[in-house]
C-alpha cells in the first residue's frame, strides 16, 4: 500500500518550455502533497506544500510564479515549471501524506522522482 | 523545524548489524521521528517511524530514549542492496512538514 506515482520519470526539453509533472497517490487519499528538489549529491529541499482545494504554500526563495502547483483532487497534484531554463534542471520529487486515520500519524510516501533536463 | 545531525557515512559488511544514531536535541512534543532510505535516482522510501521507546517492523528497529533527543535506526544483517543514503527526520504530526538533513551514506561491502 501507500504507492505514489510520479510522471514523467524523465524529461528533456528546450529552454523556454513549460513542463508539467504529475504526482498521484494510487491507493490512498492525500490531503497534503509536498514537492521537493534535489541536486546531485545533495539532500532534498522542500519547495512547497500543496493542500487539496487551496493554494500551495511555498518555501522561502521558491518562486511561486515559476513553479505552479495545483492540487485539484485528493489523489493528484501537479507541478508546472514555467519557462524552464538550464538552471531549473534537477531531480523533482513529490510526496503524499494520507488522510489521518484516527490518532495514528501518517508518514509521507514519496514518488520515484522526475529527472528534468533543460537544454 | 527540529534540526537533525547524523554521521555523514558508515561502512559495513554483509551480514552485520548497522546502527545509525541521529541527534535531534530540539525535538518538540508534537514531533514524530521518521527514517527514510534513498537509492540513487529514486525517491526516498519509508522505513520506520516512532514517537518514543522502541518500534520494530519487518526491515528495521527504531530505538528512542525517554528524552527523545536522539534515535537509533538498527538494520539487522545488512546486504549489498542496503547500500543507500538514510535520512532521519522529525516532523510535527499536524502539518508534517519535513526538513531533510544531509543523511548518512551507508556502504555495505561483500
Amino acid at each position: 500500500g501507500a504507492v505514489v506515482s510520479q510522471h514523467p520519470s524523465w524529461v528533456i526539453c528546450k529552454s523556454g518550455t513549460s513542463v508539467k509533472i504529475e504526482c498521484r497517490s494510487l491507493d490512498f487519499q492525500a490531503t497534503t502533497m509536498f514537492w521537493y528538489r534535489q541536486f546531485p549529491k545533495q539532500s532534498l529541499m522542500l519547495m512547497a506544500t500543496s493542500n487539496e482545494g487551496s493554494k500551495a504554500t511555498y518555501e522561502q526563495g521558491v518562486e511561486k510564479d515559476k513553479f505552479l502547483i495545483n492540487h485539484a483532487s485528493l489523489t493528484l497534484s501537479t507541478l508546472t515549471v514555467t519557462s524552464a531554463h538550464p538552471e531549473d534542471s534537477s531531480f523533482y520529487i513529490c510526496s503524499a501524506r494520507a488522510v489521518a486515520q484516527g490518532s495514528s500519524n501518517q508518514p509521507q510516501h514519496f514518488g520515484d522522482g522526475t529527472r528534468l533536463s533543460i537544454l | 523545524l527540529a534540526k537533525t545531525t547524523q554521521p555523514i557515512s558508515m561502512d559495513s559488511y554483509e551480514g552485520q548489524e548497522v546502527n545509525i544514531t541521529c541527534s535531534h536535541n530540539n525535538i518538540a512534543t508534537n514531533d514524530y521521528i521518521t527514517w527514510y532510505q534513498q537509492f540513487p535516482s529514486q525517491g526516498p522510501r519509508f522505513i520506520i517511524q516512532g514517537y518514543k521507546t522502541k518500534v520494530t517492523n519487518e526491515v528495521a528497529s527504531l530505538f528512542i530514549p525517554a528524552d527523545r533527543k536522539s534515535s537509533t535506526l538498527s538494520l539487522p544483517r545488512v546486504s549489498l542492496s542496503d547500500t543507500a543514503v538514510y535520512y532521519c527526520l522529525v516532523g510535527d504530526w499536524d502539518d508534517y512538514k519535513l526538513s531533510f538533513g544531509a543523511g548518512t551514506t551507508v556502504t555495505v561491502r561483500a
